[in-house]
């Protein structure tokens, strides 16, 4: 059972160059997250999908684009990386953004911005 | 806004000890609660939850009661292990179904 899954795990970037973080889940979700953690900040919502074909702004999506490719695949992308940027990434997943059950988490990515 | 709000760490206990770690929310209405829990190296993972008032989630030892008069939702153990030594993240559901994290609490357990 691989549960989400992303791409890269590790990656440096310099100020300007884009990337795009990959996420995949085999779970059959509905819903699918992308948060940042942050020392001391705890995780903040970047941006969400409550399904497929659907893409909604969480808290801090400045720098950002997401793309919900299809109901398994969730991707975030930087188009100019900046030093703020630097975080590790987690994606995740559920079965319906409306249920109160359990978030299910990828292994996170880290990305340093020089 | 919605907003949660966990005691500084770190924490160090030594094997066995008692381990209580504070979490108090701000929310308009009845959210649900949830504690999180991140191993080294790891994702997020459950660790438990309770929806309403004085529901009482429980898992591998751990519990935490949900008490809406005081707005806390304290993570407690009776005894822990060196195993427990991880990053424990105290979260809320709110209306719009978004979780709502606080700043994460680490705990290290010494043998």
């Amino acid at each position: 059972n691989a549960g989400v899954t992303q791409t890269p795990k590790f990656q440096v970037l310099k100020t300007g160059q884009s990337m795009t973080l990959q996420c995949a889940q085999d779970m059959n979700h509905n819903s699918m997250y992308w948060y940042r953690q942050d020392p001391g900040m705890g995780l903040r919502l970047i941006y969400y999908s409550a399904s497929e074909g659907t893409t909604d702004k969480g808290e801090v999506p400045n720098g950002y684009n997401v793309s919900r490719l299809n109901k398994r695949e969730f991707s975030l992308r930087l188009e100019s990386a900046a030093p703020s940027q630097t975080s590790v990434y987690f994606c995740a997943s559920n079965t319906a953004a409306s249920n109160t059950g359990e978030l299910f988490f990828g292994e996170g990515s880290r990305l340093t911005v020089l | 806004g919605n907003s949660v709000t966990q005691m500084e760490g770190p924490v160090t206990l030594s094997e066995e000890a008692f381990l209580t770690i504070n979490c108090t929310y701000t929310a308009t209405g009845y959210p649900s609660l949830f504690w999180y829990v991140q191993y080294p190296g790891e994702g997020l993972q459950l660790l438990l939850k309770a929806t309403k008032a004085d529901d009482k989630g429980s898992n591998k030892g751990f519990e935490a009661t949900y008490r809406k008069e005081t707005t806390s939702f304290h993570l407690e153990k009776g005894s822990v292990q060196v195993s427990d030594s991880a990053v424990y993240f105290c979260a809320l559901r709110d209306s719009s179904y978004k979780l709502i994290f606080g700043s994460g609490t680490r705990l290290l357990v010494r043998p």
